[in-house]
């Protein structure tokens, strides 16, 4: 079974400042994956995905991504964030012949303090 | 245009009620999904239909029911609500090949009192 595991529940980080979330998925076979944002109150809005070739992916909103095959991370960075980035971030993934089944990690809800 | 429109936003019911939660997409997908978020954020999903056939079915009480009149809709019908059921439910959407990704609604809010 494939599992995702976002290691920080919470991240506190100040405006301007840089973030990083991480996270790692377990799978045997090659995998797609994804980072989704969910506002307060809202649905979750797509990111950035990784289906193959370059290993950093960059997404909406001056967010990247890199995957690392060895490590099997997919970590989030943000290099400035504004206070309009406070949202919960949930990494996914799907593994190929999963029936389309996109499988979330526990999602990192970002804080960001003027 | 909405892509992703789940009606009503916010449910509140009584326990042993039945109740409907409809979705609704523009995109042309034919792919559609059921997830459910706890209390605690994490995302587990329901159910999934292509083209009005069910395709995903992980293990959930059989007084949820799925319904896909056609593709490019999926209604949830929950029967005897019970309090575990109180979560935001999501609806979404995608082609089946997954590179678009999926696109999520805004969710439908359920409280069972």
């Amino acid at each position: 079974a494939q599992s995702v595991t976002q290691l920080d529940s919470q991240v506190p980080v100040f405006e301007e400042a840089p973030v990083e979330l991480r996270c790692n998925y377990s799978s045997s076979v090659s995998v797609y994956l994804f980072w989704y944002v969910q506002y307060p109150n809202q649905g979750l809005q797509l990111l950035l995905k990784y289906l193959s070739g370059s290993t950093l992916v960059k997404g909406i909103n001056g967010f990247e991504a890199e995957f690392n095959k060895s490590q099997t991370s997919f970590h989030l960075r943000k290099p400035s964030v504004h206070i309009s980035d406070t949202a919960e971030y949930f990494c996914a993934v799907k593994k190929e012949a999963a029936g389309n089944k996109l499988t979330f990690g526990g999602g990192t809800r970002v804080l960001v303090k003027p | 245009d909405t892509a992703v429109s789940q009606t009503p936003k916010y449910l509140v019911t009584q326990m042993g009620n039945d109740k409907s939660i409809k979705c609704e997409q523009n995109l042309g997908h034919d792919t559609m999904y059921w997830y459910k978020q706890d209390s605690k954020k994490f995302l587990k999903i329901m159910f999934s239909y292509n083209n009005k056939e069910l395709i995903i079915n992980e293990t959930v009480p059989n007084r949820f029911s799925p319904k896909s009149p056609d593709k490019a809709h999926l209604n949830l019908h929950i029967n005897s609500l019970e309090l575990g059921d109180s979560a935001v439910y999501f609806c979404a959407s995608s082609h089946l090949r997954v590179d678009y990704g999926y696109t999520f609604g805004s969710g439908t809010r359920l409280t069972v009192v």
